[in-house]
Formats: structure tokens, sequence, C-alpha cells
């Protein structure tokens, strides 16, 4: 395992539809984060993990935007009815349990889903 | 809100040090460093804490002023594989640990 992995790399979809997004978290991790970049900005938070249970919900993430994981490995983010304001980079990132310092470990990123809504 | 980084861009020839600001408005507990390169993931740089204990690598080094709400990261003798734009990402009490609400980014650019 190398590290986060993200599929797909590159969604171009109509407004309007349905689009889903898949994150592989480093195998060890239980800590799973949800972020969306657009260009020149950096990541804002969108949802968190720990395990299987979504601890913490930004004000960012609409009705139409829906995460999971059901399982406590990979997660899912979905963003229903897409809008054109929903093109942006989606990255995914997951954190170690263990240690001292485990509230404050790294976060590991994916190289992300780039999502372009025509 | 998200903290304020400065400068916004900076331009270095190889061997040249630099400093890169993070300041908040918020009381913060964690102060995390990243670098991403066009196109790529966020790579970690370093985590500094309040109470002053920090993590990191070696060849970086970064201060936090708790009562500031301000953090720098120093880069001394830049190489070019330095180039690239830093993030600062904070965590406030009352939050998720963490949850970093991240800046808007310093653009740095090293030249040989």
């Amino acid at each position: 395992d190398t590290g986060v992995s993200q599929n797909p790399r590159h969604k171009i979809t109509k407004r309007g539809q349905n689009v889903t997004f898949r994150c592989d978290p480093i195998s060890e991790h239980n800590r799973l984060y949800w972020y969306r970049q657009t260009l020149g900005q950096g990541p804002e938070f969108l949802t968190y993990f720990q395990n299987e249970a979504q601890l913490e919900k930004s004000r960012l993430l609409s009705d139409r935007f829906s995460a999971e994981r059901p399982k406590g490995s990979f997660s899912t983010l979905e963003i229903q009815r897409t809008e054109q304001g929903d093109s942006a980079m989606y990255l995914c990132a997951s954190s170690s349990p263990g240690g001292p310092w485990s509230s404050y470990n790294e976060q590991f990123f994916g190289p992300g889903t780039r999502l372009t809504v025509l | 809100q998200q903290p304020v980084q400065s400068p916004q861009a900076v331009i270095l020839r190889e061997g040249e040090d630099a400093v890169i600001n993070c300041s908040s408005s918020k009381a913060l507990y964690s102060v995390h460093w990243y670098r991403q390169k066009h196109g790529e993931a966020p790579v970690f740089l370093m985590i500094l804490l309040k109470g002053g204990e920090q993590k990191g690598h070696d060849k970086i080094s970064a201060s936090f002023n708790e009562k500031k709400q301000q953090s720098s990261l120093y880069l001394t003798a830049s190489q070019l594989s330095y180039s690239g734009t830093y993030f600062c990402g904070t965590g406030s009490p009352g939050t998720s640990y963490g949850k970093l609400t991240f800046g808007q980014g310093t653009i740095l650019t090293v030249h040989p």
C-alpha cells in the first residue's frame, strides 16, 4: 500500500447529473477526511469520519452532498443534481490513530478527483 | 474564517531564505503546514501544537506564537524542489480534532 488513492481522477458531467467519487485511505488509518479545493485556494473541509462514524459535516456540504464509509475502510462522496459551482478538485485525506500525537497526526492526501460540471 | 497567509507569492534564487506567515483571528491549538506542487496532492511538512511541541521534517523549521495566533515557516538555503504552494491549516478549540481550516496559500518559486 503506497498511499491514499482516489477514483476517478477526472470526471466531466452535465449539470443535473449525479456523480460519485471513491477514496481508499492508507490501510491502517482510521480517520478519513474530504476536502474541496478550487483554483488558487486552500482545501476546504467538507466532512470527517472516524472508522465508519461521520463525526462532522461542514455547512458547505449541502443536502445534495452525501458521504459514507460503510465498513470503516473506503469512502464515497456523492453529489446529486450537480451544479456548475460544484466544479472543483475533491481531495481525500487519511490519518493514523495511534501514538501520543494521535489527535494531531499528519493527514496524508490523495491525488484528488477533478470534477468539471458543464 | 480562514487563516491569512503572507506573502501571497515569493520568488527566490537557489540558496536564498524565505519566511511564510500564517495568522488567524481565532484561538489555535495546532498549525499544520503543507506544500502542494501543481497538479499534485498536498504533502505534509510540519505540525506545531499549543504548548510548543512540534513534529515534522528536520530540514524545515517553524514557529508558533499562541498568544498572537500566528505561525511562521522558515525555508533556508532554498532548493529548486522547494517550489510550490505552501498552505497552513489550523485547528481551533471547539472543533473536531483533525478538522483543519486552510489559508489561501503562498506560491514559492525558486530559480536556479
